[in-house]
């Protein structure tokens, strides 16, 4: 099993504070990298799948970047808000029939 | 979620009695999985399928067996459940994988006295 790390654990903002995470994986085999989000309560639903080295996704004030020669992906919030407070997961898919290998989250609070 | 449910949402059992989850969908996606999700740990892959009657082991599959008999159905059975099970229990489903992502299911919060 190739592990996933995620920094921080967990991190606390200001409404209207810019922030970003770090998910680190192993740079071989790679096939595709998906973060999730993850409210308290709820089911976590994807926020982009990257496949390719120096792929950049935006959702809204959400963005993402990819580097696979190195191993890791950012995530980045623009302007928090109280209801971007989630769980925010990273998945490696490295290997065969797409198994995704999770990191434990980074835990955002927001404070109005 | 839509098109995803697990049936029970909440289940409390007896150590040594055999468990079993429904995960069913309404996709029709080729691809189901079950995980696992404890404090301190990510989701953990239990087992997963690829298509009706394909099935294999994740990183935690020890306890734990399956079976697709339908393209909306994947059981997880526990043969004998232990505490060490206690989890909640997630089934996700993807049609291409890397592309779409995963959908997940509400889990089930099992505990096991």
């Amino acid at each position: 099993i190739l592990n996933v790390e995620q920094s921080p654990q967990s991190l606390h903002v200001q409404e209207g504070d810019s922030t970003n995470f770090t998910c680190s994986f192993p740079s071989s085999n790679f096939y595709a990298l998906h973060w999730y989000r993850w409210e308290t309560a709820k089911s976590p639903e994807a926020l982009f799948v990257m496949t390719l080295n120096g792929d950049e996704k935006k959702k809204g004030r959400i963005s993402a970047t990819l580097n696979t020669k190195e191993g890791y992906s950012y995530l980045y919030i623009k302007g928090s808000q109280p209801e971007d407070s989630a769980t925010y997961l990273c998945a490696h898919n490295g290997g065969s029939q797409g198994n995704l290998i999770f990191g434990k989250g980074t835990k955002l609070s927001v404070k109005p | 979620d839509a098109g995803i449910t697990q049936s029970p949402r909440h289940k409390v059992t007896e150590t040594g009695t055999p468990v079993t989850l429904r995960c069913h969908q309404t996709e029709n996606h080729r691809y189901m999985y079950w995980y696992r999700q404890d404090p301190g740990h990510g989701l953990r892959l239990i087992h997963y399928s690829y298509g009706v009657k394909d099935t294999d082991k994740g990183e935690v599959s020890d306890g734990y067996s399956v079976s697709r008999s339908k393209t909306e159905d994947f059981l997880l059975t526990l043969e004998s459940a232990t505490s060490s099970q206690t989890s909640v229990y997630f089934c996700a489903i993807s049609v291409v994988q890397d592309r779409y992502g995963y959908t997940f299911g509400s889990g089930t919060r099992l505990t096991v006295v």
